[in-house]
């Protein structure tokens, strides 16, 4: 069926370093990727999302890039900060109503 | 600014017992889910529906209906608790954009201990 891997499941890095979470999608008809930002006790939120018409989007510290050969796109974070620290989820739609959601991965910003 | 609103931020029911999730989203959106959220496993998808008494099933929806009676309103039901029916469940809401959800909104989710 359909499936989204993301990795890694954790990730630790140091107060202004780069975060790079990666996803790999097993439906070819997929054709819109979002990405959710889950702080610890809060309700997950939308931070970006992509569509199969576009390679990559910045929006300021953040940037989503797309290779739809490859069936794998990947979140950027760059210059991190420590309210960066959450729960990252990518996930991937098109064929249907529905969004597949990778598993996770927790992002820890150390100061 | 788009509310979701789950009835309980904390649930505990017994094994057996028949538990009611209540959701209610006030933006007018077409589309409603329910997810189940579980430690390593990312969003699992139990059901949806995008429109009123329409009923998709999702991935998971083995234990569990759904009920939308209003635009608004949209309900899980556990038939009859068991343990591994213990997670965190978060409902989301969603214009129709076609095929494909637009930007989810959940809400602050329910975290239920069926004991």
């Amino acid at each position: 069926g359909e499936n989204v891997e993301q990795h890694p499941s954790t990730l630790s890095v140091q107060e202004g370093d780069s975060a790079v979470i990666k996803c790999t999608y097993s439906d070819s008809a997929s054709n819109y990727f979002p990405w959710y930002k889950q702080e610890l006790g809060k309700r997950p939120q939308l931070i970006i999302d992509i569509r199969s018409n576009v390679g990559e989007k910045k929006d300021q510290r953040i940037a989503v890039t797309l290779n739809k050969t490859a069936k794998h796109f990947s979140l950027h974070i760059t210059e991190t900060q420590p309210e960066d620290s959450a729960v990252y989820f990518c996930a991937a739609g098109g064929s249907s109503y529905k969004l597949i959601f990778g598993s996770g991965t927790r992002l820890l910003v150390r100061p | 600014d788009v509310k979701v609103t789950q009835s309980s931020r904390y649930l505990v029911k017994r094994t057996g017992e028949k538990v009611f999730l209540e959701c209610v989203q006030d933006m007018d959106h077409e589309n409603m889910f329910w997810y189940r959220q579980d430690p390593g496993l990312g969003l699992r998808l139990i059901y949806f529906s995008y429109d009123v008494k329409m009923k998709e099933k999702g991935d998971i929806p083995e234990g569990y209906s759904v009920s939308r009676e209003k635009k608004e309103r949209f309900s899980l039901i556990l038939e009859s608790a068991s343990t591994n029916q213990t997670s965190m469940y978060l409902c989301a809401s969603s214009l129709p954009t076609g095929p494909v959800g637009e930007k989810l909104f959940f809400g602050s989710g329910t975290q239920l201990s069926v004991l």
